[in-house]
């Protein structure tokens, strides 16, 4: 069964502290991974998109990683702001060109001055 | 700046009313979607629309329609509204790259409430 695992469900950290979320997936045949970041009321925004030869990609003070062999990836956020806190949702989509995306449910980040 | 937009942020219907929730794209996006997202379920797909007049069920279509009469605009139904349609809607579109780089951008969402 296509699935996307997030852990953790629920995160605090201090600003200024990095934290990194992690992203499970059992997704075939893949195509590529999405972050995207959802503030509380709005539609999700994307942080990065990273195809199968890709393992890192940063936007900013996000930087995702991907492992293809262990269907893998993390989001680190460094240095945090109060502005990020949000959920992080991570997208696994099927074969390109397909309008198949396994989302997962999110990480809800809060982020304390 | 692209955009995605929803008719309403808000929406409070009667359970039995007939609920129109529009969406419009201003980048000629081919494919248009329609998500809900519900606490701990993450977003599920209602309906998809890869062209004009053209439509697919997603995974939970039931009690639920959809219209494309222009590529920009993609129409979500609910014929006769029940209270466990109250969730956020979600509206989304993306083109048909090559590459796997179809991003889909999504719009603000509308939180429906149904009594």
């Amino acid at each position: 069964k296509n699935q996307v695992e997030q852990s953790p469900q629920s995160l605090i950290i201090l600003e200024g502290k990095n934290c990194t979320l992690q992203c499970n997936y059992t997704v075939s045949p893949f195509s590529n991974l999405r972050w995207y970041k959802q503030d509380t009321g709005r539609g999700p925004v994307s942080l990065t998109i990273m195809t199968f030869s890709e393992n890192t990609k940063s936007n900013g003070r996000y930087t995702a990683t991907l492992d293809a062999d262990t269907k893998q990836s993390s989001l680190h956020i460094t240095a945090s702001q109060l502005s990020d806190s949000a959920s992080y949702i991570c997208v696994v989509s099927l074969t390109s060109g397909t309008y198949k995306y396994i989302f997962g449910t999110g990480t809800r980040l809060k982020v304390l001055a | 700046d692209v955009k995605v937009t929803q008719s309403s942020r808000y929406l409070v219907k009667r359970t039995g009313e007939k609920v129109f929730l529009e969406c419009v794209q201003d980048m000629d996006h081919e494919n248009m979607f329609w998500y809900r997202q519900d606490p701990g379920l993450g977003l599920r797909l209602i309906y998809f629309s890869y062209d004009v007049k053209m439509k697919e069920k997603g995974d939970i279509p039931e009690g639920y329609s959809v219209s494309r009469e222009k590529k920009e605009r993609f129409s979500l139904i609910l014929e006769s509204a029940s209270t466990n349609q109250t969730s956020m809607y979600l509206c989304a579109s993306s083109s048909q790259l090559a590459g796997g780089r179809n991003e889909q951008f999504f719009g603000p969402g509308t939180r429906l409430t149904v009594l």
